[in-house]
């Protein structure tokens, strides 16, 4: 297992389109994190996963954001009608849900501009 | 509300003089804290946490629940802890999600 790995790595859009990214976590791990990092900030949460089970959403997911994990392994991120505000460096981490486990893996992330 | 602030974007220093790199958060409660660290084209990673209270790589970090702050010294800086250091606070509601502050540049030069 080579970690958690996104793809794709970069993606330039259009306003206006639709774009979809993947998630692979480390394969035991059951809770799985999306994040968003725009130029000069740290991540920012967006939504988390146990299992198959959406548990959390932030305030910054719009209704044009859509998350899934159907079979509790890999995980898509889909947005919808993209907006220039949507660029930004979207990641993803991983963790287990073992008692004394804490630390969150994290993915190289999917570099998104919007043009 | 949880906040994490790092009040600064870039610390400059010399190999061999001694580093702090600052975070102050807001959290109602008893926080868990972090740092993660990322080098240069390399994914985010986890430097420390503060229950474990280890030295990883030669940094420190204490806890001070008076003045909520949280932050990461190391005595002698190396060229190679030249990076992007983010503090993250655990949130709460059983998730572990993480709230992170807006993360300090460490650029250590020969």
């Amino acid at each position: 297992d080579t970690g958690v790995s996104q793809d794709p790595r970069h993606k330039i859009t259009k306003r206006g389109q639709n774009v979809t990214f993947r998630c692979d976590p480390i394969s035991e791990h059951n809770r799985l994190y999306w994040y968003r990092q725009t130029l000069g900030q740290g991540p920012e949460f967006l939504t988390y996963f146990q299992n198959e089970a959406q548990l959390e959403k932030s305030r910054l997911l719009s209704d044009r954001f859509s998350a899934e994990r159907p079979k509790g392994s890999f995980s898509t991120l889909e947005i919808q009608r993209t907006e220039q505000g949507d660029s930004a460096m979207y990641l993803c981490a991983s963790s287990s849900s073992v008692v004394g486990s804490y630390e969150q893996y994290f993915g190289p992330g999917t570099r998104l501009t919007v043009t | 509300a949880q906040r994490v602030t790092q009040p600064e974007k870039l610390l400059s220093v010399f190999k061999g003089a001694p580093v702090e790199l600052k975070c102050n958060y807001s959290y109602s409660g008893s926080p868990e804290l972090f740092w993660y660290v990322q080098y240069s084209r390399q994914r985010l990673q986890l430097l420390l946490r503060h229950i474990s209270r280890e030295s990883i790589k030669g940094f420190t970090a204490d806890l001070n629940k008076g003045e909520t702050s949280f932050h990461l010294k190391k005595p002698f800086a190396q060229e190679e802890d030249s990076a992007m250091y983010y503090c993250a606070l655990q949130g709460g509601g059983g998730y572990n999600k993480l709230i992170f502050g807006a993360g300090t540049r460490l650029a250590v030069h020969p």
